[in-house]
């Protein structure tokens, strides 16, 4: 158990949808990140949130958005939802996170269904 | 865009052989870590070797890193069936607004 939970665990939803990815991350960690894997473009970067601030961006649509709350935990908003969006969606947390990137630990990622 | 290549592909071997699996990156880093994913399930860290650091062992794991040709190893000696996994390798490139990126990962396959 990494200590970093994410909600739901599955979801199927509709072309065009809007939902709400959820991510816990582990106690003190101040730093959270978002990636999406599928099988045709492997585990991309989406965006990194340090203690409620974005800190680096990757390759994250438009339609999809993030934050980072006063308590830490973190949600990833997807937006007009795509055939292409199926993918299983990591959070991971970490302490570092400000200006280089230690070890990060993994939630168990929520898979996405658009159809 | 992948900053770490995995080398090869896919690897199967026979339990109690070691594995041998590369990765190469194309700019400076401040470190290079390797992760493990079973099927559908998260990734889990494995080791993390600082661009200063030529060589690192956890347990039967053994890690180089060579900066001047940008490439690291990732070595686990007497495999297990319970090795059977995706191996990933990730690069924490210098600079300010650093982030972790993966390359497509490896599938280790042990028989047993």
């Amino acid at each position: 158990d990494s200590g970093v939970t994410q909600t739901p665990k599955h979801l199927i939803t509709a072309t065009g949808q809007r939902v709400t990815l959820r991510c816990s991350p582990r106690s003190g960690d101040l730093s959270v990140y978002w990636y999406q894997q599928s099988l045709d473009q492997g585990l991309q970067f989406l965006i990194q949130y340090y203690n409620g601030e974005e800190r680096a961006k990757g390759n994250i649509l438009e339609r999809f958005s993030a934050q980072q709350f006063p308590d830490l935990h973190s949600e990833l908003n997807l937006s007009s939802l795509e055939l292409g969006d199926s993918a299983l969606y990591f959070c991971a947390s970490s302490v570092q996170g400000a200006f280089n990137t230690g070890e990060l630990f993994f939630g168990e990622g929520s898979r996405l269904t658009v159809l | 865009s992948q900053q770490g290549e995995e080398d090869p592909q896919a690897l199967s071997i026979q339990e109690g052989e070691n594995a041998t699996m590369n990765c190469s990156y194309k700019t400076s880093i401040n470190n290079l870590q390797w992760y493990r994913q079973n099927s559908g399930r998260g990734l889990v860290h494995l080791i993390l070797i600082r661009s200063n650091e030529r060589e690192k062992h956890s347990g039967r794991l053994r890690v180089t890193l060579d900066t001047s040709k940008k490439s690291s190893s990732l070595l686990i000696t007497a495999s297990r069936a319970a090795d059977t996994a995706s191996y990933f390798c990730a690069t924490d490139a210098s600079g300010a607004n650093s982030k972790l990126t993966f390359g497509k990962g490896i599938t280790l396959s042990v028989r047993p």
